[in-house]
């Protein structure tokens, strides 16, 4: 599609649950990258995929979470035993390539995760 | 390591005034530099950017922005701003090589007043 598409649009899970968010990237484009949003303005990067292989996971917490990007299906981002300051909207964005300037980020409209 | 100071985290103008963002980088090559505007329940939407060439950089919605190697600022600029420009801005960093890794400010909100 013309569009990074994330599902589902908000999300509410108990302490503790499992929470699943997914990505759908523009068509042609080889990177996706999944952004926290917290408090409303503190972008932090998690990780970031070429195709199926993960790029970067510097920013990926090491418990709980997890994220996949598998052929001919959404990217997933999960959080196993979700925590209250899970609470944030999560962004995933998809690039051509790897370069910054030639071929920048397209974000989707975000999943909104409330964790009570 | 980079980083993006957004030092207003709030500005109010007027319809038809003039507009100036702030922002400030820190990081020790020539960066790569962004601003996306992020409407209420919205993703990010890339307004402009900058690598090299022409320091003055003309974007979408008559937004433009210059970069000052001397200041490390990449104000954002508008001429007159419409109701339609309230949102938050967001300035960003890239490292060259960097995977298209953004690091971004905390944001400036734009309010508009009629």
């Amino acid at each position: 599609g013309e569009e990074v598409a994330q599902t589902p649009k908000h999300l509410v899970r108990g302490e503790g649950q499992k929470a699943k968010l997914y990505c759908a990237p523009i068509k042609g484009h080889s990177y996706v990258f999944w952004y926290q949003q917290v408090l409303k303005n503190e972008f932090k990067f998690l990780i970031s995929f070429q195709n199926e292989n993960v790029f970067d996971e510097t920013g990926m917490p090491k418990e709980r979470f997890s994220a996949k990007c598998l052929p001919n299906s959404p990217c997933s981002l999960e959080i196993q035993a979700t925590k209250l300051e899970d609470s944030a909207v999560y962004f995933c964005a998809s690039s051509q390539g790897t370069g910054s300037y030639n071929s920048p980020l397209h974000f989707g409209n975000g999943t909104r995760l409330t964790v009570t | 390591a980079q980083s993006v100071t957004q030092p207003d985290i709030h500005i109010t103008v007027s319809e038809g005034a003039s507009l100036e963002l702030r922002c400030n980088y820190s990081y020790g090559a020539t960066p790569y530099l962004f601003w996306y505007v992020q409407s209420p329940g919205q993703g990010l939407q890339l307004l402009l950017k900058y690598f090299s060439g022409d320091t003055l950089v003309q974007g979408i919605k008559g937004f433009e922005a210059e970069f000052k190697r001397s200041q490390s600022s990449f104000n954002l600029r508008k001429p007159s701003v419409h109701w339609s420009d309230a949102a938050e801005y967001f300035c960003a960093v890239g490292a060259t090589g960097g995977g298209n890794k953004l690091t971004f400010g905390t944001g400036t909100q734009l309010k508009v007043e009629l």
